[in-house]
């Protein structure tokens, strides 16, 4: 199938561990980003990275730090966990070169908790 | 800045009923206009966007949206409104013609179709 995948889908872990959360698109797109989903299902765009560069990359703490090994994967490490970290998390991958009429495809997202 | 203002938290309507989620927008030059949607647990799903043309855009599962540049709107709307169309609605835009501009969201509509 195609599609964004993420992993994990759910991820519990206490305040001042390091996690991270991986994503892959097999839909052969150039540009991958992160958002942030909180618990008012406001949606945030944290970073966007095209062919590997960063592009975009939001007010978000160094805490967060983007990877990615190839165009088509797209990692997303947290350090120090904070209560307020506790989130969801969607990957999104676009052809961004197809000009600002792009859709975004979404992975199911990976629900944060942080005790 | 560009910015999506979606100005109902929730819609009520009964099936059979047209339905209407409302939007507005604010970006700097042409406007490239979408609308997601986002089940329980899941990722967001596209469901139509405007470019250019016809201010009536038509998409999936029997949903349309109309551009209307005047009152920089983007209402989406459908006819008969089901059950199954209980979800959570974004609008979303980006301006200008990149598509490594950021796409932001509005905070999004919680749709209640009851039986």
């Amino acid at each position: 199938d195609t599609a964004v995948s993420q992993t994990p889908k759910y991820l519990v872990t206490q305040m001042g561990n390091d996690k991270s959360i991986k994503c892959e698109q097999n839909l052969g797109h150039d540009t991958m980003y992160w958002y942030k989903q909180d618990s008012k299902k406001f949606l945030k765009i944290m970073f966007s990275y095209n062919n590997k560069e960063l592009i975009i990359n939001e007010t978000v703490p160094n805490r967060f730090s983007p990877k990615s090994p190839d165009k088509a994967h797209l990692n997303l490490h947290i350090n120090s966990l904070e209560l307020g970290d506790s989130a969801v998390y969607f990957c999104a991958s676009t052809q961004a070169s197809n000009s600002g009429a792009n859709v975004l495809t979404f992975g199911a997202g990976s629900r944060l908790t942080v005790l | 800045a560009q910015s999506v203002a979606q100005p109902e938290d929730q819609v009520n309507v009964a099936e059979g009923n047209p339905l209407t989620v409302k939007c507005t927008y604010s970006v700097s030059g042409n406007p490239y206009l979408f609308w997601y949607v986002q089940y329980p647990n899941r990722g967001l799903q596209f469901l139509l966007k405007y470019i250019t043309g016809d201010n009536l855009v038509k998409g999936s599962y029997g949903f349309e949206a109309e551009f209307n540049k005047s009152q920089t709107s983007f209402h989406l709307k459908k006819p008969s409104a089901l059950v199954s169309d209980s979800a959570l609605y974004f609008c979303a835009v980006r301006g200008g013609n990149s598509g490594y501009s950021t796409l932001t969201f509005g905070k999004g509509t919680m749709l209640l179709v009851s039986p």
